[in-house]
């Protein structure tokens, strides 16, 4: 049974910095693309960032490009998102998410950006 | 980017009968592999979005035969032939064509 377990995520000060994890399971994680899509209370789904099997291929929406970096560690069967120089527009619940058609999709993390 | 755009925003249907939403991209999802990366995914309250229907028709694992997908090029429909109490949600078209991957604003089905 594929898991996508997400951890990391809080309030936090505008500025500040997060970094959000998801741990795999069920699958061959190291064969898999994999992305980070957000969904802001209420609202509709917004995809922050994907990367290639090996790590080698990043891509990011315009609105966190700089601010945001996606890793893997295939070893590790594990996904990050380092998220920097926080907003209040980024408070939402992110999703680790398998592959480009959007397969499976963990519970998500609630990120929080507030004074 | 991609923009998606649904109709209806909000479908309330009769138990057993069918529904249908329609989504459109400002753009081809055409790949250049010749692929269309076109999904449909639900959102059931409180849950994360399930996959349901990848490159247009293809249905996922598990995903019973009352959803499909239909379409080309722009314009693409799910059909459920006879909606059920477990589909109330929302559904969201999905362009995996072209990064950043968008969605459409979502459709929300519901019991009359």
């Amino acid at each position: 049974e594929v898991q996508l377990v997400e951890s990391g995520g809080g309030l936090v000060l505008p500025g500040g910095s997060l970094r959000l994890s998801c741990s795999a399971s069920g699958f061959t994680f190291s064969s898999s693309w994999m992305g980070w899509v957000r969904q802001a209370p209420g609202k509709g789904l917004e995809w922050v960032a994907k990367i290639n099997r090996d790590g080698s291929e990043k891509n990011y929406v315009d609105s966190v490009k700089v601010r945001f970096t996606i890793s893997r560690d295939n070893a590790k069967n594990s996904l990050y998102l380092q998220m920097n120089s926080l907003r209040a527009e980024d408070t939402a619940v992110y999703y680790c998410v398998k592959d480009q058609r959007g397969s499976y999709w963990g519970q998500g993390t609630l990120v929080t950006v507030s004074s | 980017d991609i923009v998606m755009t649904q109709t209806p925003l909000s479908s309330p249907v009769t138990l057993g009968q069918p529904a249908s939403i329609s989504c459109r991209s400002s753009q081809s999802l055409v790949h250049s592999d010749g692929n269309t990366y076109l999904s449909w995914l639900q959102q059931r309250p409180g849950q994360p979005p399930r996959l349901l229907i990848y490159k247009i028709s293809d249905r996922f694992s598990g995903v019973p035969d009352r959803f499909s997908g239909s379409g080309a090029g722009t314009d693409f429909t799910l059909k459920i032939s006879r909606v059920e109490a477990e589909d109330v949600g929302v559904y969201y078209c999905m362009q995996a064509t072209q990064f950043p991957f968008t969605f459409g604003p979502g459709t929300k089905v519901d019991i009359k």
